[in-house]
């Protein structure tokens, strides 16, 4: 069955911390990860990560692919308040669909 | 603008009552999903289609129905089998292209979701 796994499943930090947040995925027919970050309601897309190695950037966020290893992190570097949401990692086959991790809750503190 | 719509969004059900949830897309998407989110848990797959009039159960479909008469639009259908449907739902969408017999997809765009209460 497939599944994806994340962690820690709950981060607390002070701002200007950096973070990294872990996902791991046994996606049969594996074609991409993809992260998502959700605030108070729908998630809003962050990265899709279809080749290994290649790190995709956007502002203080980055996130890497590691097809051997069957894994993905998320870092924040500098955090802000601004940054306190849920992370969700899913991991997309072939066969259209989407399996999500749970999410790791990160509260950034002032 | 495009994007996808969800209503309403908060919605109370007596229990024994079937309640229909609203979703709607103008980005000319062929797939549509709908997600259930419960408290402290990440999202888990109704139901999703590929395509108009075609659709597939997804991990808890159970008290759950759906259709797909049009492109834009995937209705979900709670029903009073659904034995515990107090949750938050998520619908959303992606391109789904098809190529012969494989079919990839492209990211998925949520709505804003409707969360569903039972007194």
């Amino acid at each position: 069955e497939d599944k994806v796994v994340q962690s820690p499943l709950s981060l607390v930090v002070h701002e200007g911390d950096t973070v990294t947040l872990n996902c791991s995925y046994e996606v049969t027919n594996f074609r991409s990860l993809l992260w998502y970050k959700q605030e108070k309601k729908a998630p809003t897309f962050l990265f899709m990560l279809t080749s290994s190695g290649i790190e995709k950037k956007s502002g203080r966020l980055s996130s890497i692919l590691d097809k051997k290893e069957l894994s993905s992190i998320l870092n924040i570097t500098a955090t802000q308040t601004g940054d306190s949401a849920i992370y969700l990692c899913a991991g997309n086959n072939y066969g259209q669909n989407f399996v999500f991790g749970p999410g790791t809750r990160l509260s950034v503190l002032p | 603008d495009g994007g996808i719509t969800q209503s309403p969004k908060y919605l109370f059900r007596k229990e024994g009552q079937n309640v229909t949830l609203s979703c709607e897309q103008n980005l000319n998407h062929d797939a549509m999903y709908w997600y259930r989110q419960d408290p402290g848990q990440g999202l888990r797959l109704i139901y999703y289609s590929q395509i108009v009039n075609d659709f597939q159960k997804g991990d808890i479909a159970e008290g759950y129905s759906v259709s797909r008469e049009k492109k834009e639009s995937f209705p979900l259908t709670v029903t009073s089998a659904q034995k515990n449907p107090t949750a938050f739902y998520l619908c959303a969408s992606s391109i789904g292209s098809t190529s012969g017999a494989r079919i990839s997809t492209d990211t998925q765009y949520f709505g804003p979701g409707t969360r569903l209460t039972v007194l």
